[in-house]
């Protein structure tokens, strides 16, 4: 079965400083992966996800994301952080021949500090 | 806004207790999930409707049911209510019965439960 690991449940950073959520899965086929985001009282919203193709996916709001096969990995991304993307990120699989089910992981809690 | 509804927004409730909690889906989404999030588990998933159908099963405790209805809104009901059900439950919908396939999931705002 697929499994997702969320390394930092926090992680602090300047605005404008980079920023890199790390994600990694495991799964014995091949998978989708998702990242979505929850802002402070409200339920979760598709950042972006990798179905096939090009292994850098982008968001509409500057937040990239990079499949790795050989790694497992699918981490988050940004150049330069700011107030509003506090929020918190969850890194999700869903395994291609039974995408029926999203597993998600622990989530990492994303804080800017002024 | 996603377009999910869930009611309702809190509930706080006794031990023993059986509490329920509805989901309305995006118009044109036949397919509803429940997700139950808590600080020590993160985000499970709990089990998944397609058209009224049960579709796929996560870590749902035996006390706890779901239904689809045929206006595709759905319900789901937790009894014998235990201090470690205290969560924030999520409903989430799409359109197809498979979340990845050009599909994602919408999610409702949540209901907040506090067992007491």
């Amino acid at each position: 079965a697929q499994s997702v690991t969320q390394l930092d449940s926090q992680v602090p950073v300047f605005e404008e400083a980079p920023v890199e959520l790390r994600c990694n899965y495991s799964s014995s086929v091949s998978v989708y992966l998702f990242w979505y985001v929850q802002y402070p009282n409200q339920g979760l919203q598709l950042l972006l996800k990798y179905l096939s193709g090009s292994t850098l996916v982008e968001s509409i709001n500057g937040f990239e994301a990079e499949f790795n096969k050989s790694q497992t990995s699918f981490h988050l991304r940004k150049p330069s952080v700011h107030i509003s993307d506090t929020a918190e990120y969850f890194c999700a699989v869903s395994e291609t021949n039974r995408d029926d089910k999203i597993i998600f992981g622990k989530g990492t809690r994303l804080h800017i500090l002024p | 806004d996603s377009g999910v509804t869930q009611t309702p927004k809190h509930l706080i409730t006794a031990t023993g207790q059986r509490v329920t909690l509805r989901c309305s889906p995006r118009s044109g989404d036949l397919s509803v999930y429940w997700y139950q999030q808590s600080l020590d588990q993160g985000l499970q998933f709990l089990i998944q409707y397609y058209n009224g159908e049960e579709r796929a099963k996560g870590n749902i405790l035996e006390r706890f049911s779901a239904q689809q209805f045929p206006d595709l809104h759905s319900e789901l009901n937790l009894s014998s209510l235990e201090l470690g059900d205290s969560a924030l439950y999520f409903c989430a919908s799409s359109v197809e019965n498979r979340p990845s396939y050009n599909s994602p999931l919408h999610f409702g705002n949540g209901t907040r439960l506090t067992v007491t």
